[in-house]
């Protein structure tokens, strides 16, 4: 079964911290993919990244980053230098092979104050 | 270009009625999925649309949900005799043909509540 746990529900820093989410996932398929996504107020989810189980190089975007560890089952993401306007409900979700349903954990909503 | 619309962005409905949902998905994008988020909880997959045909519904809860999507593009979800438990956002998500991680774009939602 698929299993995307994250830990943190809320998450408060002042702007310009460092903050890391934690994303772990559980699955018994070597084929996998991992996606992050933002909810903000407005409640749309919109994507941020899409990564495949097999393709554990790390990724920044910007003042985004996202670590795969597959040892430790773990797709974690940073934003470095937080903004007001990353406020929002953050999503971390597995899509297994062959399966059309994608599993979300269920958010960590982060708050940073000005 | 646009983006995944829902109709209407908010229901109130009394228990026991009819309700559709609509979704428009993004111009072209074959594969259409249906999900539903309750307060403090992230979305739960509810069923995905290959084309006109229902290619996989085993997230819908109970035989009160049904979906469908007759020309290939817009989707209507549709709850009968409506229950308080259903109360929730019910998202609407496309991909461009549906293959094994692909990614979804989300619309809005339709938040239903039921009194």
């Amino acid at each position: 079964a698929q299993k995307v746990t994250q830990a943190q529900t809320e998450i408060s820093v002042v702007e310009k911290e460092d903050v890391t989410l934690d994303c772990v996932y559980e699955t018994r398929d070597t084929t996998y993919y991992l996606f992050w996504y933002k909810q903000p107020p407005s409640g749309e989810l919109v994507f941020l990244i899409r990564r495949n189980s097999f393709d554990e190089q790390n990724e920044i975007s910007g003042r985004y980053s996202w670590n795969f560890q597959k040892s430790t089952s773990s797709f974690n993401f940073t934003i470095t230098a937080s903004q007001v306007v990353d406020s929002a409900v953050y999503f971390c979700a597995l899509s297994e092979f062959n399966n059309n349903d994608m599993r979300f954990g269920a958010g960590t909503r982060l708050t940073v104050k000005p | 270009g646009a983006g995944v619309s829902q109709t209407p962005s908010n229901k109130v409905t009394e228990k026991g009625k009819y309700v559709e949902l609509r979704c428009d998905p993004i111009s072209g994008h074959t594969a259409l999925y249906w999900y539903r988020q309750s307060l403090g909880q992230g979305p739960e997959f509810l069923i995905y649309f290959q084309g006109t045909g229902a290619a996989d519904d085993s997230g819908l809860p109970n035989d009160r949900f049904f979906a469908v999507r007759p020309e290939g593009s817009v989707s209507t979800l549709k709850i009968q005799r409506t229950e308080r438990g259903d109360s929730a956002v019910y998202l609407c998500a496309s991909s461009l043909t549906g293959v094994f991680g692909e990614t979804q774009y989300f619309g809005p939602g339709t938040r239903l509540l039921v009194l």
